[in-house]
This record gives structure tokens, sequence and C-alpha cells, in this order.
């Protein structure tokens, strides 16, 4: 199994371009999760899916949307990319139960917004 | 730029000695606790969960403790090697099964 997997990997976009970092995982987990992670900071959660055709809002939302047409995909796009989405962006699955609510992370992306 | 683990406590510890990090947490409702463990440049790694019900729990060179009554976290890491340098998080579950990070700590361990 490849896990969780992100591209790409580093991005620089100018203020108002548009970007969709891609995720994908091969697990067959039914929850995944987009976070972003700022210098020196923890996780905050932007968006999350507890399945095909279901997303929610996180702690983070505004100026970035989220899709899950698939089990194994969950894209989050930038539209008007700003400087304050400057961040490294990290995308992380689930399979909840079994007394364990572990999510498994990927890579991660590392945007820069100039 | 800001250089990453700026606002981040630092732990320095000795190769060789025990390593203990600690987390406090808000919702005395959250009955699920985890650790990661965030390498530079890498996406963060599960060390060990725990559940409300229980006040210790072990892993292989880890161990995790909750006080449940002051609402804190302890991840107690034995023999701390230089792969342990990281930065860790402790995380609650909360509504939804969304984990809530805490803002992490530097551990750095001196050769």
């Amino acid at each position: 199994n490849a896990g969780v997997t992100q591209t790409p990997k580093f991005r620089i976009l100018k203020i108002g371009q548009s970007m969709t970092l891609q995720c994908t995982q091969d697990m067959n987990h039914n929850y995944m999760y987009w976070y972003r992670q700022d210098p020196g900071m923890g996780l905050k959660l932007i968006y999350y899916s507890v399945g095909a055709g279901i997303t929610d809002k996180g702690e983070v939302p505004n100026g970035y949307n989220v899709s899950r047409s698939t089990t194994e995909d969950f894209p989050l796009r930038l539209e008007l990319a700003a400087p304050s989405q400057t961040s490294v962006y990290f995308c992380a699955s689930s399979s909840v139960g079994g007394g364990t609510y572990e999510q498994y992370f990927g890579p991660g992306t590392r945007l820069t917004v100039t | 730029g800001e250089s990453v683990g700026l606002h981040l406590p630092t732990l320095s510890v000795q190769e060789g000695d025990n390593s203990i990090i600690n987390c406090a947490y808000s919702n005395s409702a959250s009955d699920y606790f985890i650790w990661y463990k965030q390498e530079s440049g890498k996406g963060p790694q599960f060390i060990i969960d725990i559940r409300s019900n229980m006040d210790k729990r072990q892993g292989q060179r880890v161990t995790v403790l909750l006080n449940k009554t002051v609402k804190h976290l302890s991840l107690q890491i034995a023999a701390t090697q230089p792969g342990d340098s990281a930065v860790y998080f402790c995380a609650d579950l909360e509504y939804g099964n969304k984990l809530v990070f805490g803002a992490g700590t530097i551990l750095r361990v001196k050769s």
C-alpha cells in the first residue's frame, strides 16, 4: 500500500491564482481530512469527509473548497490564492472503528503565495 | 521568513535519558487521546493512543499517562535516541471523529 499520497510536493502561486491539491489513499478509509500547518504551529482542520459525497467544514474553511466523488480521492481547491494561505497542507485518512481513531497522514504540500 | 518551531516549547535531553512531554487539554468530555511525532519535512506519524477509561498505556519505549482530574496528558520516552528528535503533538477526539491538535513540543536529543 502506498498509504496517503499528495501532489504536488511544492508549489508557488501568485496572488489571485487558483490550484487544486490532490490527495489519494489506497486503504479504503471512509474518513478523509485536510489540515494546514503554519510555521511553528499545530495542525488546523480545513475540511473533512466521512464518505464519498459527504463533506463538512473544519476550523478554517474560508478560501477553500473540497469534493469527494470517490472513496480514494479528496482534492482541496484554492480559489483566488492569498498570502495568508502560505502554509504546509496535509491530507489524512482514517477508518473509524475497532477502538482506534488513528489518522494516516500524507507527506504534505508546501504552498507559497506571493 | 519565520523559522519553523519559533513558537513551540522545546525540550532538550541527553541521549539515553528519559524524556517527558506534557500536554494539557480543555474538553473534560474528551474520551480519546493520541500522540503524534512529526519529523522535519514529513507528515505526522502515530505513536500511541489512550482512552479515558485508562490512566496509563505502554508501547515500545513509550508510555502515555492520563490524568483526567487536571486534564493532563504526558508522553514518556525511555532511553531517548537521536532519532526521537522531532515535534510531538497530542490530540483529542471531538464530535464527528475529528482530532483537535495541540501546538506541539520540539524534542532535541543531544549526543
